[in-house]
């Protein structure tokens, strides 16, 4: 069955830099995109962009353009979101997601707490 | 980059039915903008409802059903239950690959 399996949650400084993963299991890695959101505490869903594990091929939100890298490990069946220049209102649980199955495949979200 | 908008908050009784809308800062919301709605519950994952305006997944309950009414998206929920408070998302797609969610609509079921 199709998995996705994120790390641990993360507790961080102002300025920090944190990179979560998402390791999927079940189906064929490179076949499908994976999508990263948000939710920050108290707030809504963030779309935050995709990735394309074949290619590398990624699209970033605007919002998080210059402070998102998302990549891949291909050997291992695994996506990474890293987050730049953290701060506060970066506290949120952030989530994979894999594409061409609508939305049907979320990992259990990863908690990233941006602390002083 | 487009602003989606919801519904702060909505209520409807129990066995009633309510129509939660989607728009789009950019003009009217289309198919092509593959409408998506969500569910949250506190804790859990988001659980795709409707994909691609009206289409559903295995476990989409009937009573939920999605459309396009006056150039937004709709999702419509009849024959509401208590099990259904929650807060609602839509996604919508963009060009250049990018989407991006409405700020949530808070249903409560009273």
């Amino acid at each position: 069955q199709v998995q996705l399996v994120q790390s641990g949650a993360e507790v961080k400084k102002p300025g920090a830099s944190v990179k979560v993963s998402c390791k999927a299991s079940g189906y064929t890695f490179t076949s499908y995109d994976i999508f990263w959101v948000r939710q920050a505490t108290g707030q809504g869903l963030e779309w935050m962009g995709w990735m394309n594990p074949n290619s590398g091929n990624t699209g970033y939100a605007q919002k998080f353009q210059g402070r998102v890298t998302m990549t891949r490990d291909t050997s291992i069946s695994t996506a990474y979101m890293e987050l730049s220049s953290l701060r506060s209102e970066d506290t949120a649980v952030y989530y994979c997601a894999r594409g061409g199955s609508y939305y049907k495949y979320w990992g259990q979200g990863t908690l990233v707490t941006v602390s002083s | 980059q487009a602003v989606v908008t919801q519904e702060p908050s909505l209520t409807v009784s129990p066995g009633g039915t309510v129509t939660l809308t989607c728009g789009s800062s950019t003009g009217a919301v289309t198919s092509g903008h593959y409408p998506y709605w969500f569910q949250l519950k506190p804790g859990q994952a988001p659980r795709t409802l409707i994909y691609d305006t009206s289409n559903k997944h295995s476990w989409t309950p009937a009573r939920f059903s999605g459309s396009l009414l006056g150039g937004k998206a709709a999702l419509t929920l009849s024959g509401a239950q208590p099990e259904d408070e929650a807060e609602y998302y839509c996604l919508l797609s963009y060009s250049g690959a990018r989407s991006g969610f409405g700020g949530g609509t808070k249903l409560t079921v009273l």
